[in-house]
């Protein structure tokens, strides 16, 4: 069964740090693409970082650039978001998904999120 | 960054109704567009990708259209399990952004 598996949430003081986890099974991870989408509470949807299979290519909303770093072990196939000055607003769920892609006319992919794991959930307050 | 919005934010419906969902861009995404359900309390599933292409295991009930800037999700005939938040969401360029969302309610 494919499945991801978020940890490493928990409740932290502003300007803090936390290192949340996504263990993936089921699929070989190196072969996708993965993200991180958060979700306040009572709010929407909201893209956060993206990495390629092999990690060398990184993409970060401009919200956490430069706080937060995206990373993965694919010997461990373990997905990583290391989160640095944490601030109030960055509470929220915070959940890993696997990046799909179909084949489209003329050798281009069209790219969405297809695996989803439950979410850990982070609070930022002192 | 590409902004994406939906019309309406919320909307009240029965079961067995049309149900119809729309979502702009602030530019052109081509057919770089994506669906996602999320009930309460759980995580987001992906619904439709690339505009119109059904994921395996959605039911026929859920299509969706457009191109360009503008779109649309449209549930046929809405079942109790419907009832839920949807989002729209752009792949056409990093950062990826999502909609706002539309909460379907029971009437």
């Amino acid at each position: 069964e494919v499945q991801l598996v978020e940890s490493g949430g928990g409740l932290v003081q502003p300007g803090g740090s936390l290192r949340l986890s996504c263990a993936a099974s089921g699929f070989t991870l190196s072969t996708y693409w993965m993200h991180w989408v958060r979700q306040a509470p009572g709010k929407g949807l909201v893209w956060v970082s993206r990495i390629n299979g092999d990690g060398t290519t990184t993409d970060y909303a401009d919200s956490v650039k430069g706080r937060f770093t995206i990373s993965r072990d694919n010997a461990k196939n373990t997905l990583y978001l290391q989160m640095n000055s944490l601030r109030a607003e960055d509470t929220a769920m915070y959940f890993c998904s696997r990046g799909g892609a179909a084949a489209a006319i003329g050798g281009y992919y069209y790219y969405y999120m297809d695996v989803w794991g439950k979410g850990t959930t982070v609070t930022v307050s002192s | 960054d590409i902004q994406m919005t939906q019309s309406p934010s919320s909307l009240s419906a029965s079961v067995g109704d049309r149900v119809t969902i729309t979502c702009r861009a602030s530019q052109s995404i081509s057919s770089y567009l994506n669906w996602y359900q999320q009930a309460p309390g759980k995580a987001p599933k992906l619904l439709i990708y690339a505009v119109s292409s059904l994921q395996s295991d959605v039911p026929s009930r859920f299509s969706g259209s457009g191109s360009g800037t503008d779109f649309t999700l449209t549930i046929s005939s809405l079942q109790p399990e419907d009832f839920a938040s949807y989002y729209c969401q752009q792949s056409y360029s990093a950062p990826w952004t999502f909609g706002q969302g539309t909460k379907v309610e029971i009437k």
